[in-house]
C-alpha cells in the first residue's frame, strides 16, 4: 500500500516565519504534487516535481520554493509567510504511468498568525 | 481554459442511489479520475476513466462521455459513512509532465437516515 508521509498534521507560524512542510513517499513515485485546499476554491496545485532535482509551478506558485533533493521527499518553503497562506497542504505522489491515481499525505493544516 | 463544474451540495437518504455530475471543459484529455474526501482527510481515490462508458466497482460506478466532456459518480445502497465531499480530477494534456490533475471544488454529500 502506498504511503505519503507529511510531517505535520497542525502548524502554526508567525507572519515573516520561513515554513518548511516536509513530504515523503515510499512507493519509489517519479512524480510528487504540492496542493493547497481552501473552502470554494478546491484543490489548487502549487508546485510539481517528475524527478530528482526537476521541479515545475503550478497554478499558484507565487509565495512558495520546492525542494526535491531525494527522490522520495519533497519539500514546500514557505520563503516568508503571510496570513493569506494559512490553508491545508497536500502532498501527493504517482508513477509515471498515466492511469495510475495520485496518492495524498493526510494533510498539514498551517495557520499563520 | 480549464474548467470543471460539479454541484456544490447534494443530500441523500440511506439506502437510495445518488448520482453527482461532473462536467469539464480542458485543453486535451488523458483520463478522468474521482475521489472521496471526509471532513480532515486526505482525499482518497475512487475511479478511473479514460475511454467511454462504465466502469463498476462494488457500490460505486462512475460512467465518462467524452465527446460531450462528462462524467457521473453514481453511489448505491448508500451508508451514513458515505457523507463526505467527492472530487471530479482531470488529467489533461499539457507541456511538461502528463501526470497533472485538475480538481474540481467538489461535491459536499450528505446522507440522511
Amino acid at each position: 500500500d502506498v504511503k505519503v508521509t507529511q510531517s505535520s498534521r497542525y502548524l502554526v507560524k508567525r507572519t515573516g516565519e520561513k515554513v518548511f512542510l516536509e513530504c515523503v513517499q515510499d512507493m519509489d513515485h517519479e512524480n510528487m504534487f504540492w496542493y493547497r485546499q481552501d473552502p470554494g476554491l478546491g484543490l489548487r496545485l502549487i508546485y510539481f516535481s517528475y524527478d530528482v532535482k526537476m521541479k515545475e509551478k503550478g497554478d499558484i506558485p507565487e509565495g512558495y520554493s520546492v525542494s526535491r533533493e531525494k527522490k522520495e521527499r519533497f519539500s514546500l518553503i514557505l520563503e516568508s509567510a503571510s496570513t493569506n497562506q494559512t490553508s491545508m497542504y497536500l502532498c501527493a505522489s504517482t508513477s509515471s504511468h498515466s492511469n495510475q491515481p495520485q496518492h495524498f499525505g493526510d494533510g498539514t493544516r498551517l495557520s499563520i498568525l | 481554459g480549464q474548467n470543471i463544474d460539479q454541484p456544490t451540495e447534494m443530500t441523500a437518504t440511506e439506502g437510495a442511489i445518488v448520482q453527482i455530475n461532473c462536467t469539464y471543459q480542458t485543453s486535451g484529455f488523458n483520463g478522468l479520475f474521482w475521489y472521496q474526501q471526509h471532513a480532515g482527510e486526505a482525499p482518497t481515490f475512487l475511479s478511473y476513466n479514460v475511454l467511454d462508458g462504465l466502469e463498476e466497482k462494488g457500490r460505486f460506478s462512475s460512467f465518462l462521455s467524452r465527446s460531450k466532456g462528462y462524467s457521473y459518480l453514481l453511489l448505491k445502497e448508500l451508508q451514513m459513512k458515505d457523507s463526505a465531499s467527492y472530487l471530479c480530477a482531470v488529467r489533461a494534456l499539457r507541456g511538461g509532465a502528463t501526470n497533472k490533475l485538475i480538481f474540481g471544488t467538489g461535491t459536499l454529500l450528505a446522507v440522511q437516515p
